[in-house]
């Protein structure tokens, strides 16, 4: 059964401070991981997808990075408005349709 | 525009009662779910609808049935609503990819308690 664990399940930063989420996966035959950010009373905010390992994309303050076993997304310098919860999801092989299993997420808090 | 619309974004309502939550998407994708956020906040897929057949069905109780009249829709109806039944659901679209995993979008979501 494909599963994924985020850790930590809070992370509270001051604002500047860098950081990393991390989320690992166990999946048999991965055909991509998904990180969304979510916030309070929201729907889930596709922010990256990451296909291979290797693989790393940039948005703003925000970099993910993949690896066999898991991904990394990387917070520099982050911003109050950084304030989430950050969803690291996997989408596994075989007839899924966009099946994706989700880890519990990571409430990231940046104080001002 | 929003891309994923679902409503009600708000529904409370007694144990027994029938209730529906319809969602469309603007995004001209080919697949629609309908996940389920609980407690503690665990998203879990109920259904997939590729191009209006059910793909997905992941051992939601029958008192659950999901309509799709065309590949824009999809509606969840939920029958005989017990306690257990309140929580966010979440309806999402993507187009479908046979060669990687597909970008899934969300909707607001509709919070659901029951009472």
């Amino acid at each position: 059964e494909d599963q994924v664990t985020q850790s930590p399940e809070a992370l509270r930063l001051q604002e500047g401070e860098s950081s990393s989420l991390n989320c690992s996966y166990t999946v048999s035959g991965l055909r991509g991981l998904f990180w969304y950010r979510q916030d309070p009373g929201k729907g889930p905010e596709f922010l990256f997808t990451l296909y291979s390992a290797g693989e790393e994309k940039e948005k703003e303050r925000l970099k993910a990075t993949l690896t066999k076993k898991e991904s990394f997304l990387h917070i520099t310098a982050p911003k109050p408005e950084d304030s989430a919860t950050y969803l690291c999801a996997v989408n596994a092989g075989g007839t899924s349709y966009g099946k994706l299993t989700f880890g519990q997420g990571t409430i990231l808090t940046v104080h001002p | 525009d929003t891309a994923v619309s679902q409503t009600p974004k708000y529904l409370v309502t007694q144990m027994g009662n029938d209730k529906s939550i319809k969602c469309e998407q603007n995004l001209g994708h080919d697949t629609m779910y309908w996940y389920k956020q609980d407690s503690k906040k665990f998203l879990k897929i109920m259904f997939s609808y590729n191009n209006k057949e059910l793909i997905i069905n992941e051992t939601v109780p029958n008192r659950f049935s999901p309509k799709s009249p065309d590949k824009a829709h999809l509606n969840l109806h939920i029958n005989s609503l017990e306690l257990g039944d309140s929580a966010v659901y979440f309806c999402a679209s993507s187009q479908y990819d046979r060669g990687a995993g597909n970008t899934i979008y969300f909707g607001e979501g509709s919070w659901l308690t029951v009472v």
